[in-house]
């Protein structure tokens, strides 16, 4: 079945410094989303990309759409303590006549002020 | 305000006994799904719906089950036949655009 390897599975950056993580796979993506998840809570969504090649920014993250749909990666500039969080990458295509979309297993970030 | 309620937030089970869990959004979409998730681990998808009176298993659906009677509502339950259910339960809902909406996670916990 289709993966998504995402990398690395945790960070431990100071305030300040910036990030960047990436989810690659052997299988052809529709669309790429970035999602931070909270400790108990639920995933938030971040950047949505439809695009290969596409580049997108949210405030201090970026993200792309790789250009053969297989990979993405995400970056956030000057990390603050309000960043620490699990960071997942999910891929959508269809499959069998439906929508499907695949998680990776997250990064975690830790962010030491 | 739009969005996804799961209830309750924090349950606790003994061995042997079903639960519901509760997923309701006003975000007027078709689709509904529930993860499950693991501390380390990625979402696995239990059980998914694109249309009322409609669903389908996702990739861990053994020992759970769901309904979909209102646009707004699907409802799990984790039966006694889920040898492993303790964990973190996740409702999600998209739009026709794809992108999955979520709820803020329900802790189930078996004693």
């Amino acid at each position: 079945g289709q993966q998504l390897n995402q990398s690395p599975q945790s960070m431990f950056i100071q305030e300040g410094e910036d990030v960047s993580m990436n989810c690659t796979s052997s299988s052809i993506f529709n669309t790429w989303l970035w999602y931070k998840q909270d400790p108990g809570e639920g995933p938030v969504l971040l950047i949505a990309l439809y695009k290969a090649g596409e580049l997108t920014s949210n405030g201090r993250l970026t993200a792309q759409f790789g250009i053969t749909r297989k990979d993405s990666f995400l970056n956030i500039s000057a990390s603050i303590p309000s960043d620490v969080g699990i960071y997942f990458c999910a891929g959508q295509l269809w499959q069998g006549g439906s929508e499907k979309l695949v998680f990776g297993k997250g990064t975690k970030l830790t962010v030491n002020p | 305000d739009g969005g996804i309620t799961q209830s309750p937030k924090y349950l606790f089970r003994k061995e042997g006994q079903n639960v519901t869990l509760s997923c309701e959004q006003n975000l007027n979409h078709d689709a509904m799904y529930w993860y499950r998730q693991d501390p380390g681990q990625g979402l696995r998808l239990i059980y998914y719906s694109q249309i009322v009176n409609d669903f389908q298993k996702g990739d861990i659906a053994e020992g759970y089950s769901v309904s979909r009677e209102k646009k707004e509502s699907f409802p799990l339950t984790v039966t006694s036949a889920q040898k492993n259910p303790t964990a973190f339960y996740l409702c999600a809902s998209s739009p026709s655009t794809g992108e999955l909406f979520f709820g803020e996670g329900s802790r189930l916990t078996v004693l």
